[in-house]
This record gives structure tokens, sequence and C-alpha cells, in this order.
């Protein structure tokens, strides 16, 4: 079955520290994809980076990093240098399942930053 | 070019009664994804639609349906709605045969059932 799991239900992080945002998955499939959501209070979800079951490199994109260890099928997000903006709820989700086409979600952690 | 729209905003409903949802996709996605989210929890997998037909449904009763137009619109249907059906109720779409599996979401529905 396919399962995500965020263990980490509330974060608080310093403003311009990093913080890590922890997040374990579980599937059979050899193709999957793995991605990371923001959705601040308003509810919009916000695509924030993607990394494949097959990509070698580590994803970034601008403060964003995704630290993928497909070994402890763990998918972490870092995020560098903390902003008041990046206070919100952040989501796990993988692409697996049902010819790929299938999206789980996990329970989400909610950061705070700290002025 | 235009995002995932999803109307109405807010919706207010009594118990019993029946709610409609409706979700325009980007153009040119022909997958539209539909989830739940109840407060302070994760979303939750309702259905997803692709070229016009049901090809999953999550865990949940019937009374949850919906369909896809021919221009990948999509419309959800709650029918004798309960108290534990306030939810924010999410739209997504995608194209599956373009390589990106990037779901671009609505700004969502908030149902709230009295």
């Amino acid at each position: 079955a396919q399962k995500i799991t965020q263990t980490q239900p509330g974060m608080f992080v310093q403003e311009k520290e990093a913080v890590t945002l922890d997040c374990t998955y579980d599937t059979s499939d050899q193709s999957y994809g793995l991605f990371w959501y923001k959705q601040p209070s308003s509810g919009e979800m916000i695509f924030l980076i993607y990394q494949g079951s097959y990509d070698e490199q580590n994803a970034t994109e601008g403060r964003y990093s995704l630290n993928f260890q497909k070994a402890r099928k763990s998918a972490n997000l870092v995020i560098s240098a903390s902003q008041l903006g990046d206070s919100a709820m952040y989501f796990c989700a993988m692409r697996g399942g049902n010819g790929g086409n299938q999206f789980y979600f996990g329970t989400g952690t909610s950061l705070t930053v700290i002025p | 070019e235009a995002g995932v729209t999803q109307s109405p905003t807010h919706l207010i409903k009594t118990r019993g009664q029946q709610a409609t949802l409706r979700c325009s996709p980007i153009s040119g996605h022909t997958s539209v994804y539909w989830y739940q989210q109840a407060l302070g929890l994760g979303l939750q997998f309702l259905l997803w639609y692709d070229e016009g037909e049901e090809r999953n449904r999550g865990n949940f009763p019937p009374r949850f349906s919906g369909r896809q137009f021919p221009n990948y619109s999509s419309e959800l249907n709650v029918n004798a709605l309960e108290l534990e059906d306030s939810a924010l109720y999410l739209c997504a779409s995608i194209l599956l045969t373009s390589g990106s599996y990037e779901q671009y979401f609505g700004p969502g529905t908030r149902l709230t059932v009295t």
C-alpha cells in the first residue's frame, strides 16, 4: 500500500535559520515521484519541489531542497534562510500506483517562523 | 494562462441537502482530481477523472459523486450532506501525457454543513 508519513505536526524555526521537514513514504512501485506543497492560511496549495525516484541528484528550487534517501524511503524538505512568509502548512505527497497517476498526501507539518 | 478555478468559493448547506462544486482545469489539462481537506487534516483523495471517465475513487461513500464534461471541467456532487462533510474541497488538474506530474490546484471551495 502507498503511504506518506509526516511525523512532525508542528515546527518552529528562527528567521534566517534552516529547517528540515521530515517525510517518509512506503511504496512497492519502482517508478514514483515525490512532491512538497506549501499551504498558507488562505488555503491554496503551492507546488514547491519535485523528485523522481530515478533522479540521482537531490532536487533544488531556490531556498528549497529535497533530501532524497531512497534506501531509507525518506524525502525530507530543507528550507534554507527561513523567512516570515514561510509560515504555513507543508505537505509531502507521492505519485504512484494506478499507472503512476495516483497521488497520496501526508497529514502535513505546520511551520512557524519566529522573528 | 488562467489557473484552475473553482466555484463557489464558499457554500453553506444544511444537513440532508445536496451540494454541487465546480472545477475548471487549466486549458489543455485533461485530468481532474478532487480532494477533501477537513479542518486540521491532510488531503484525502476523493475522485480522479481523465478524458471524461472516472478512473479511480477514494474511500468515500457513494453519496460523493461527480462527472467530467467534454471540455474537461468537472463537477463534484455531495448528496445527503452530513455535518462531517464540512471541509475545504480542492480540485487539481494535470496533463498526464506531458511528462510533468505537477498537480495545479484551485483555490478550493469551503463547504459548511449546519
